[in-house]
């Protein structure tokens, strides 16, 4: 079993949409945990942190849910630039090793 | 204020030379990784240096890869000898030492080996 599993999609969303998706983690040790984005052929960029209690960044929310190891990505009022991959992140100790997981792709069209 | 900074951007040689991939990190960060993606295997870290000792090399593929880290402000990838099984974009990543800090990433190197 995979340490991060996610559903590689593709999520494909009307513009204007809500959509959300999980990402599950296997190591109850973890203790930070990350949404990047990737555009193609691009570098991946934080999206956001997720933090215990949830936390909200404009049309995004990040929500963890420790007892059942799992988090969560959800995008309101999906734009077409919301368009990319969404890796789910996961670190643990020692040090600030991050384990990536393979991606939810979302295509946002018109 | 510069993000990482990796060279070269693109890379394309015959299987059996040597490949040396550079990397300068965000100043203050005192954390360095690198990462080789494919399509296949997705994003795998290969290395981490903290205060520009290597911690953990599990994910090195095999004693072709070597991994230094000179001084705070440099590190460098070296495959000898490359395979075409090496192809993959090479990320350089830095963040600070101290829990949840995310990475930072650099462009990539884009590695081709024919």
């Amino acid at each position: 079993r995979k340490e991060v599993e996610q559903d590689p999609g593709p999520f494909n969303v009307p513009e204007g949409a809500t959509v959300a998706f999980n990402c599950t983690y296997s190591n109850s040790a973890s203790q930070s945990f990350f949404w990047y984005r990737q555009d193609c052929r691009k570098e991946p960029k934080l999206l956001m942190s997720v933090y215990s209690s949830g936390n909200e960044d404009g049309r995004f929310t990040a929500q963890l849910n420790r007892a059942s190891q799992y988090i969560s990505l959800l995008i309101r009022d999906s734009k077409l630039s919301d368009s990319a991959t969404y890796l789910c992140v996961v670190s643990r100790p020692p040090g600030n090793k991050l384990t990536f997981g393979g991606g939810t792709r979302v295509l946002v069209k018109p | 204020d510069a993000g990482v900074i990796q060279s070269p951007r693109h890379e394309v040689t015959e299987m059996g030379q040597e490949v040396t991939l550079r990397c300068k990190p965000i100043s203050g960060h005192n954390s360095l990784f690198w990462y080789r993606q494919t399509m296949m295997r997705g994003l795998e870290l290969l290395i981490y240096f903290n205060n520009n000792v290597p911690i953990d090399d599990s994910g090195m593929p095999e004693d072709r890869f070597s991994a230094k880290m000179p001084n705070a402000s440099f590190s460098t990838l070296k495959i000898q000898p490359s395979e075409p099984r090496d192809s993959a974009v090479y990320f350089c990543a830095s963040s600070l030492q101290t829990g949840n800090q995310p990475q930072h990433f650099g462009d990539g190197t884009r590695l081709s080996i024919l």
